[in-house]
């Protein structure tokens, strides 16, 4: 199956902070990606949907000046925690739809478990 | 808007078929989808329904009733490496064709 690399997969940073994460489809253009956040036992809860070349659609209750994104090629999106504080602290999840499949699969990342101090 | 309802936990032994349910409310449904999550891990696709019936993928199958809005995942033969979440995602026209999750079903295999 298709391949999505996130990095960094742990991160430890100083309240106040900005921390970015990469997205990329290693093996196919994914035009679009979606920005999970997931804290533990729970479900996946979708924060943000990154379009290629245009602006990020964000769910509600998401502050778009917190989190930004940018999805600047059909192979990588980020996402920056800007002025991270302790409850920033979660696991955060990229996926990619590839546009090739009718199934709509999402390919996701390994996921980025972020602390903040 | 839209929900998904699944158990939260489900415990079986090795060796045994076990069924995970999905209720869900939506309009404009696309399809159904199921993924394997492991502790620390990320999601991992697992099947896809778009049509009523039942789709074989070695062990795991899923089934779909869109007139009743169900589905649910099958998992035969049982394995401690099945000990896992499992999440039913539904795509519909009510959430733009994003994929909306359920909470999960936490399956423990025992031996």
């Amino acid at each position: 199956g298709a391949v999505v690399s996130q990095h960094p997969s742990w991160v430890i940073c100083k309240s106040g902070t900005s921390v970015k994460i990469e997205c990329r489809s290693l093996d196919f253009q994914a035009t679009t990606m979606f920005w999970y956040r997931q804290f533990p036992k729970q479900s996946l809860m979708l924060m943000a949907t990154s379009n290629e070349g245009s602006k990020a659609t964000y769910e509600q209750g998401v502050e778009k000046d917190k989190f930004l994104i940018n999805h600047a090629s059909l192979t990588l999106s980020t996402l920056t925690v800007t002025s991270a504080h302790p409850e920033d602290s979660s696991f955060y999840i990229c996926s990619a739809e590839s546009r090739d499949t009718f199934k709509n699969i999402q390919y996701f990342g390994a996921g980025t478990r972020l602390s903040v101090l | 808007g839209q929900s998904l309802e699944q158990p939260s936990e489900v415990t079986a032994v090795e060796g045994a078929i076990v069924q995970i349910n999905c209720t869900y409310q939506t309009s404009g449904f696309y399809g159904l989808s199921w993924y394997q999550q492991h502790d620390g891990g990320a999601p991992t696709f697992l099947s896809y329904n778009a049509l009523d019936g039942l789709e074989e993928t070695g062990r795991f199958s899923s089934f779909l009733s869109r007139s009743d809005s169900y589905g649910y995942l099958l998992l035969q033969e049982l394995q401690m490496k099945d000990s896992a979440s499992y999440f039913c995602a539904v795509r519909s026209e009510t959430n733009a064709g994003k994929s909306t999750f359920g909470d999960g079903t936490t399956l423990t295999v025992k031996p």
